[in-house]
């Protein structure tokens, strides 16, 4: 069965700092994967998705960044760190592939980011 | 207007009753639609698909009307376990490839 990772579970950081969130995907290969921001009482926000190693697709202009090194790793990073960055960051995964079925996505468990 | 559109709620019900929430789209491009559950700052969790029609599964029935852009979450006899934010999502097809348009959710609260 497939799971999906997400680290860390909770972080503080300063504004300005940097920023490294990672997720990784098993039991599944060649996984199309996606970085939501949940801001509190909002909906889920797109901000990158991935068909595939090394490519990434941008939903909305931003000072964060994604990259996938690897087939089933999935990576969020900023240089420096807005208030406005706060927010419940979720990374999901879907199959890759024309059928309905491979748009369903499944999430992991979230890293919820407040910038002080 | 939104691209999802979902009413908010809070929705307190019994337990034991039987609870509906719509949704509406607004893209008639649509192709296939979601009901996520999310608990309380956790990560969303697939519910239903709805392909068609309809779908059902347990005390759980989605309708799906693409002449009006709709769908409907139907849950029966609801339990404690039930409360939860509802999300409902849609996927298009555009020029970027699918894209999943989720809603702002509707809570359910079942009391005792």
């Amino acid at each position: 069965s497939q799971t999906i990772h997400q680290w860390p579970a909770t972080l503080v950081q300063p504004v300005g700092s940097p920023l490294s969130l990672e997720c990784t995907v098993e039991g599944t290969s060649n996984p199309n994967l996606y970085w939501y921001r949940q801001a509190a009482g909002r909906g889920l926000q797109l901000l990158f998705y991935s068909v595939g190693i090394g490519q990434i697709s941008s939903e909305v202009p931003q000072n964060l960044s994604a990259s996938r090194p690897q087939d089933r790793q999935f990576i969020l990073s900023s240089k420096k760190l807005l208030l406005s960055d706060s927010g419940f960051y979720l990374c999901a995964w879907s199959h890759f592939g024309l059928s309905l079925s491979y748009n369903e996505q499944f999430f992991g468990p979230g890293t919820r980011l407040t910038v002080l | 207007r939104k691209e999802v559109e979902q009413d908010p709620g809070p929705f307190n019900v019994p337990e034991g009753a039987t609870v509906a929430f719509n949704c509406t789209y607004s893209n008639s491009a649509s192709q296939s639609f979601f009901w996520y559950r999310q608990d309380c700052r956790k990560e969303p969790k697939l519910l239903m698909s709805v392909y068609s029609s309809g779908n059902e599964d347990g005390r759980f029935t989605a309708q799906l009307n693409r002449a009006s852009q709709y769908i409907s979450l139907l849950i029966r006899d609801s339990k404690l376990s039930d409360s939860a934010t509802y999300l409902c999502v849609v996927n298009t097809l555009t020029g970027g490839g699918n894209k999943l348009t989720f809603g702002t959710g509707t809570q359910l609260k079942v009391e005792l």
